[in-house]
């Protein structure tokens, strides 16, 4: 019944090595949204697409890309990690509205070796 | 100062008590608000969305919007212990596509 799947849900990687987060949604929802969760702090919004339209938020660091090849499917690339990009990856779904409720997916813990 | 204050907790209660959490926001464009719950090590799942001050009851989870005040609370009553979980308030402006503003959220243990 899940409705917003992100894989994997734990990924470990080196510091410097490129690593790829990957989100799909049943839903069939125009919005994709990805977010960052660190330890006990609020999720921030990456980024988001409207269909494939890409609207980067202003403080999100270059070293973070999407790609969203159609509806269902949604990747986050972080080209050279470090130890600050260990955190919570949350990839969200809304419907065609601005004001529509968000969905969100299980995550992607990230650790940075 | 953050646009939205939430009380990290831990915030515990017995089995059976009335849960009460709270938010408030410095912001009054905000418009639309939010009440997620979010288990250890997972995304967070939408439980309360309401527009309008007031109050909204689904089943035993009430939310409560002051805009007035700048207020949102999230009752839930007869809590049992698979309501330990951290919850998160949030809100946005109109029109500002999935921007949510969120609280740091709220720990909240249940006892047996």
């Amino acid at each position: 019944d899940a409705m917003v799947i992100q894989n994997p849900r734990y990924q470990v990687t080196q510091f410097g090595k490129p690593v790829t987060l990957s989100c799909s949604q049943t839903l069939n929802h125009n919005v994709m949204y990805w977010y960052q969760q660190k330890s006990s702090q609020a999720p921030k919004l990456l980024f988001h697409y409207y269909d494939k339209d890409f609207n980067n938020e202003a403080d999100t660091p270059d070293n973070f890309q999407s790609r969203r090849p159609n509806t269902s499917f949604c990747f986050l690339d972080i080209r050279s990690p470090g130890l600050g990009d260990a955190a919570m990856y949350l990839c969200a779904t809304s419907g065609d509205s601005s004001n529509e409720k968000l969905f969100f997916g299980s995550g992607t813990q990230l650790s940075v070796l | 100062q953050k646009e939205v204050e939430q009380d990290p907790g831990p915030l515990s209660v017995p089995e059976g008590a009335i849960v009460s959490l709270n938010c408030t926001y410095s912001n009054s464009a905000f418009q639309y608000f939010m009440w997620y719950r979010q288990y250890s090590r997972k995304g967070p799942e939408l439980l309360m969305y309401t527009y309008s001050s007031g109050n909204k009851e689904d089943g035993r989870f009430t939310a409560q919007v002051d805009k007035s005040s700048k207020y949102i609370s999230l009752f839930i009553r007869d809590s049992q212990p698979s309501d330990s979980a951290t919850y998160l308030c949030a809100m946005f402006i109109s029109d500002s596509w999935g921007k949510l503003q969120f609280g740091a959220g709220t720990q909240v243990v249940v006892t047996p």
